[in-house]
């Protein structure tokens, strides 16, 4: 299995609401990450998380809350977010402790529209 | 900090012809550098990897790359493109941030394929 599952695959959600983003892996992997990626543009780094611990923040708003339950799961809470927030959000695992050239695994995102 | 810089953000050719996307990357040791395709609304994919066994990757989908230091680039190939490799690529390189990887990706490529 070296699937990544994100969902919902699209979430609408009002500027006052809280939602979540769910991420789940069975490969084992260690490493997982939160992308945001904008229309025509990269994917930007979020956050990551090694060994269920928060490792990198990426200067996020503090409206974008992270967490991971376990080894094999990963959230984004979301809470009072901006119509620029709109995006596409992609989660990723990898193997960790091994050398950088270890490839990312990634979902197929959740296309977020805030209104 | 590493860098990949992608020449050019559109190439179009036709189905049949070769495919060449070209990417150059900037860092002061042995880079770990990548390939992924994001299909329109999709998640990535990675198309290869550069591992510095050989300089010569190749890929799924029949993608190739070549890792030249000299040149410091890292340009993806196909042979003979087919409709469905329509899609955004992205040259992407990696570094180790403690036990996990961040990945860094260049602007993007957009292949169109025409008949």
């Amino acid at each position: 299995d070296t699937e990544v599952t994100q969902t919902p695959k699209h979430l609408v959600m009002g500027m006052t609401n809280k939602k979540s983003l769910k991420c789940e892996q069975h490969m084992g992997h260690r490493a997982m990450y939160w992308y945001k990626q904008k229309a025509k543009k990269p994917p930007e780094l979020m956050f990551v998380y090694s060994y269920e611990k928060l490792s990198i923040n990426e200067s996020v708003p503090s409206r974008f809350s992270p967490e991971c339950p376990n080894s094999s799961l990963l959230n984004l809470h979301l809470h009072a977010l901006q119509p620029e927030d709109s995006a596409l959000y992609l989660c990723a695992s990898s193997q960790v402790g091994g050398r950088a050239n270890t490839e990312a695994f990634f979902g197929q995102g959740t296309r977020l529209t805030v209104v | 900090a590493q860098s990949v810089t992608q020449l050019d953000s559109h190439v179009s050719v036709s189905e049949g012809t070769p495919v060449l996307l070209r990417c150059n990357y900037s860092s002061s040791y042995s880079p770990s550098l990548f390939w992924y395709v994001q299909h329109p609304n999709k998640g990535l994919q990675l198309l290869l990897k550069y591992t510095s066994a050989a300089t010569l990757v190749k890929g799924i989908n029949g993608f190739e790359a070549e890792f030249k230091k000299s040149e410091t680039s890292f340009h993806l190939t196909k042979p003979s493109a087919h409709m469905s490799d329509a899609a955004e690529y992205f040259c992407v390189v990696s570094e180790r941030t403690g036990t996990a990887s961040k990945l860094t990706f260049g602007t993007g490529t957009r292949l169109q394929v025409t008949l």
